[in-house]
């Protein structure tokens, strides 16, 4: 079973639209995250939540609006696409929110391409 | 903010040499994170530090934590092209801070 588990892993869309992106994760963890990640393959981190409750929202514009309707699921929403969301966005989680030996498992990414 | 420097960006090599990749911090650091993302994929935990001066060996991957815990490095003896990806850096303060990754491209 795969430990985080995101859907869907490509989406095409154009310009405009409204998209989410679902994430699941099977770990038992409290903490789980959405990072997007560039063409030039910086990582960065967009949203955090722990245990449903959001800790951690980085400069992301509003059109970006995560859901997290219990600790396994954490969903995110997109409004009114541009081209510049062209991005790989990876859910992850971890055991907390942070500490030594807080490792990260990402799911396998969601390749979004806005037209 | 705190932030973690890694270098070099990318590196090119034969099949067979080694690799390097190193990153930085002006603060002591509590622990430092490597992670590997082969193309296509996602990041995978590979190994945590957290002593001073501490080095950990996977196989042909050697991983070195500072004595004063501010810079680490990640060395590949003889790579392969399983090899083939990009490597990240990423310290723990109360989120991860990632380092910006070195791609390790093997020449044809």
């Amino acid at each position: 079973d795969t430990a985080v588990s995101q859907t869907p892993k490509y989406l095409v869309t154009q310009m405009g639209n409204d998209k989410s992106i679902k994430c699941e994760q099977n770990l038992g963890h409290d903490t789980m995250y959405w990072y997007k990640q560039d063409s030039k393959k910086f990582l960065k981190i967009m949203f955090s939540y722990n245990n449903k409750e959001l800790i951690i929202n980085e400069t992301v514009p509003n059109r970006f609006s995560p859901k997290s309707p219990d600790k396994a699921h954490l969903n995110l929403h997109i409004n009114s696409l541009e081209l510049g969301d062209s991005a790989v966005y990876f859910c992850a989680s971890s055991q907390a929110s942070s500490g030594t030996g807080n490792t990260i498992y990402f799911g396998e990414g969601s390749w979004l391409t806005v037209v | 903010g705190q932030q973690v420097m890694q270098i070099p960006q990318y590196q090119h090599v034969q099949e067979g040499e080694d690799f390097t990749t190193y990153c930085n911090s002006s603060t002591t650091l509590s622990n430092i994170q490597w992670y590997k993302q082969r193309p296509g994929g996602h990041p995978v935990f590979l190994i945590q530090l957290v002593k001073s001066g501490e080095v950990k060996k996977q196989k042909r991957l050697t991983f070195q934590f500072g004595e004063a815990k501010k810079n680490s490095s990640l060395h590949i003896t003889a790579t392969q092209t399983t090899d083939v990806g990009t490597y990240f850096c990423a310290i723990d303060n109360y989120q991860l801070i990632w380092g910006a990754g070195t791609k390790l491209i093997i020449k044809p």
